[in-house]
C-alpha cells in the first residue's frame, strides 16, 4: 500500500513551532518523501521533499528517521497563513498517492 | 515565471454531455499529471504523461475518460457522457521530469458540476 499515515488534525498557537508526523513503514528505497499542503479552495502546494537526509528550505524542515519509516515536517513558527491540510506522500515518480492528510489549525 | 494554468475554472454541465478540460503546464516540464478531488476528499490520480512515452492511464475510472497531450505541452482531459459522480475538482500538475526527486506544481483546478 503506497499510502502514508498521518493524524487527522492538529492544533497550534501562532508563532510556535509545529511538528507534523507521518508514518510510511512500507516505503521502498527509491521513493522520495514529499510534503504538500492545500489551502481552502486552492490546488496543492509543494512544501519540501527528501530521501534520507534531513532537509531545510525557506518554508519548513523535514526530519527523516534513520530507517525511513517515518518523517516529521517542522514549521518553525506557525502563522495563520499556515492553516491548511498537509499531505505526506511517497513519490514513486509516476504519480503522487495522497492520503487523508493532517488538517492544521493555527490559533492566534 | 508562469505557473500551471487550467481552464475553465468552473464548468457546469448537464448529465450526458461531454466536457473538455484544459491544462497548460509550466514551460520545459516534461511530466504532466491529472488528478481529481471530490468534495472533502484527498486527490485521486487519473493519468500521467512523460515526454513522448505512452501515458500511464491506470487511474482513469472508466472508458468515458480520456486525455491527450499535444506537442508535449498542453493537455486536454475529456469526459464523455458525464455523470453526476463525475462532479469534482480536476487538478493538473507538471514536473520537470517524472522522477520521484522532482516536485509537482499544481494548477488552480477546474470545478466540474454535473447537474
Amino acid at each position: 500500500d503506497a499510502k502514508t499515515t498521518q493524524p487527522n488534525s492538529m492544533e497550534s498557537n501562532e508563532e510556535e513551532p509545529v511538528h507534523l508526523p507521518c508514518n510510511h513503514s512500507t516505503i521502498s528505497g527509491t521513493d522520495y518523501i514529499h510534503w504538500y499542503r492545500q489551502l481552502p479552495s486552492q490546488g496543492p502546494e509543494y512544501v519540501i521533499h527528501g530521501l534520507t537526509s534531513n532537509v531545510n528550505n525557506r518554508m519548513a524542515s523535514l526530519a527523516i528517521a534513520e530507517d525511513r519509516k517515518s518523517s516529521t515536517l517542522i514549521l518553525h513558527r506557525a502563522t495563520l497563513r499556515d492553516a491548511a491540510v498537509y499531505y505526506c506522500i511517497r513519490n514513486a515518480g509516476n504519480m503522487l498517492t495522497f492520503g487523508g492528510g493532517t488538517r492544521l489549525m493555527v490559533k492566534p | 515565471g508562469a505557473g500551471v494554468s487550467q481552464s475553465p475554472s468552473n464548468k457546469v454541465t448537464e448529465k450526458g454531455k461531454d466536457v473538455e478540460l484544459r491544462c497548460d503546464p509550466i514551460s520545459g516540464h516534461t511530466a504532466l499529471y491529472w488528478y481529481r478531488q471530490s468534495l472533502g476528499q484527498g486527490l485521486e490520480f487519473l493519468i500521467y504523461f512523460q515526454g513522448n512515452s505512452a501515458p500511464d492511464k491506470s487511474g482513469l475510472p472508466s472508458d468515458r475518460f480520456s486525455a491527450e497531450r499535444t506537442g508535449g505541452s498542453v493537455s486536454t482531459l475529456t469526459i464523455q457522457r458525464t455523470q453526476q459522480e463525475d462532479s469534482a475538482v480536476y487538478l493538473c500538475a507538471s514536473s520537470f521530469t517524472g522522477t520521484s526527486s522532482y516536485e509537482q506544481y499544481f494548477g488552480p483546478g477546474t470545478r466540474l458540476t454535473v447537474t
